[in-house]
Order: structure tokens, then sequence, then C-alpha cells
């Protein structure tokens, strides 16, 4: 099977900061990644498909690339909503194996 | 408005056995590939199963295989999931989810609330 390993575990970032999470297939997923953002207790929410298409009503700072089997999320200007965990999810094929997850805090 | 609303979870002993339902409204139901995702507590997601539109053809990680099935009824509008053979590393928030779209390979944009399973002697 397919494995999904993100990075870094956690990051912590100052309000306005540019940030990357980095997401590796151990083989070829084509586009096949979707990014899911989950806030403490809530359910997870889909922010990005097809590795870079963005949800409707997902805020513009957050945008996704890769293809193959590097693949990144980046929120441009961090801001305090956007703490959460964030994971990656491989959809190509059964098993729809997620990343570890990034736990994304505010300095 | 898309809903899925999963029931059945609870606490069990070691080895017992428990059936989850979802109970899914809004959309078309019978058109839509099911899954299942557990969240054990503090832990990350995990992918558990997932089943065709019309129940024909399922698959499950390697972690539950042999030990849950994933089934569905269209008439009633609900996906279920029977697990046997529980174990502690079992225990887990259980959510059901509904792709995007109805093809089979589709991100995962509704989620139920999910229902807590606790494996415990």
């Amino acid at each position: 099977d397919i494995q999904m390993s993100q990075s870094p575990s956690s990051l912590s970032a100052s309000e306005g900061d540019r940030i990357t999470i980095t997401c590796r297939a151990s083989e070829g997923i084509s586009t096949y990644l979707a990014w899911y953002q989950q806030k403490p207790g809530k359910v997870p929410k889909l922010l990005i498909y097809a590795a870079s298409t963005l949800r409707s009503g997902v805020p513009s700072r957050f945008s996704g690339g890769g293809s193959g089997t590097d693949f990144t999320l980046t929120i441009s200007s961090l801001q305090p909503e956007d703490v959460a965990t964030y994971y990656c999810q491989k959809y190509s094929s059964a098993p729809g194996t997620f990343g570890q997850g990034t736990k994304v805090e505010i300095k | 408005e898309v809903q899925l609303v999963e029931s059945g979870g609870g606490l069990v002993q070691p080895a017992g056995s428990l059936r989850l339902s979802c109970a899914a409204s809004g959309f078309a139901f019978s058109s839509y590939w099911m899954h299942w995702v557990r969240q054990a507590p503090g832990k990350g997601l995990v992918w558990v199963s997932r089943i065709n539109s019309d129940g024909s053809s399922t698959s499950y990680a390697d972690a539950v295989k042999g030990r849950f099935t994933v089934s569905r009824d269209n008439a009633k509008n609900t996906l279920y999931l029977q697990m046997n053979s529980l174990r502690a590393e079992d225990t887990a928030v259980y959510y059901c989810a509904r792709p995007v779209t109805v093809a089979g390979t589709s991100p995962l944009q509704h989620w139920g609330q999910g229902t807590l399973v606790t494996v415990s002697s």
C-alpha cells in the first residue's frame, strides 16, 4: 500500500507568516491528493482536492501544489482562525491513506 | 442539505462486537460511494473502509480487514459498519463521510459528527 508522510508534524508561526506543509507519497498518485483542516473538537473540513483545486468558500490564502509523490499546502498569510491540524489524503485508490497530520499554532 | 448522522457507538469489551449506522439525507445516497474514517483520542485521521454505490465492492484498511464489514441499505439511506473481534486499539471516534462526486476516486466533502467507540474491560 502507498504510504503518506507529512512534515513537519507541528509548526508555530506568527500571524501573517507564510507557511508550507509538505506531504509525500511513497509511490506516484498523480494529483489524487486532498488536504483537510481539522480544528480542535471539530469535524475535518475539505480544503483542497486534485492537489491544487480550492474548495468553494475556502480563503484564497490557502493553496496547494504538486503531483506524483510530492505535494505542498501553503498558507500565504497565517491567521488566528487557521490554528488547526492539517491532513493530506490520497484518494487514487483504496486504502485512502491519510498523512499523520501537521499541527499549526500561532506564536 | 447533506446530513450524515452516525449512531451505535458505545462501550464494548475486548473481543466484542458493535454495529455502527450512518443515516444519510439531503442527497441521492444510492449514487455515492461511502467511507468510514476513524480517529483515536488525540490522534490523527485513519481511513477504515469504503463501499461503492450499490454495495457490490468494498475495501478495508489492513488493521480492520477480516474483522470489520461495511454494508449499506440504499432503500433506507443507511450505511453500516459491523465491527467484530474488537480490540483496545479500535477505540476511536468513527466518522462516515461522503465524497465530493459520485466517482470512486473522490475526496471526502461531507462528514458526520462521529460516534465514539470505546473498547475496554
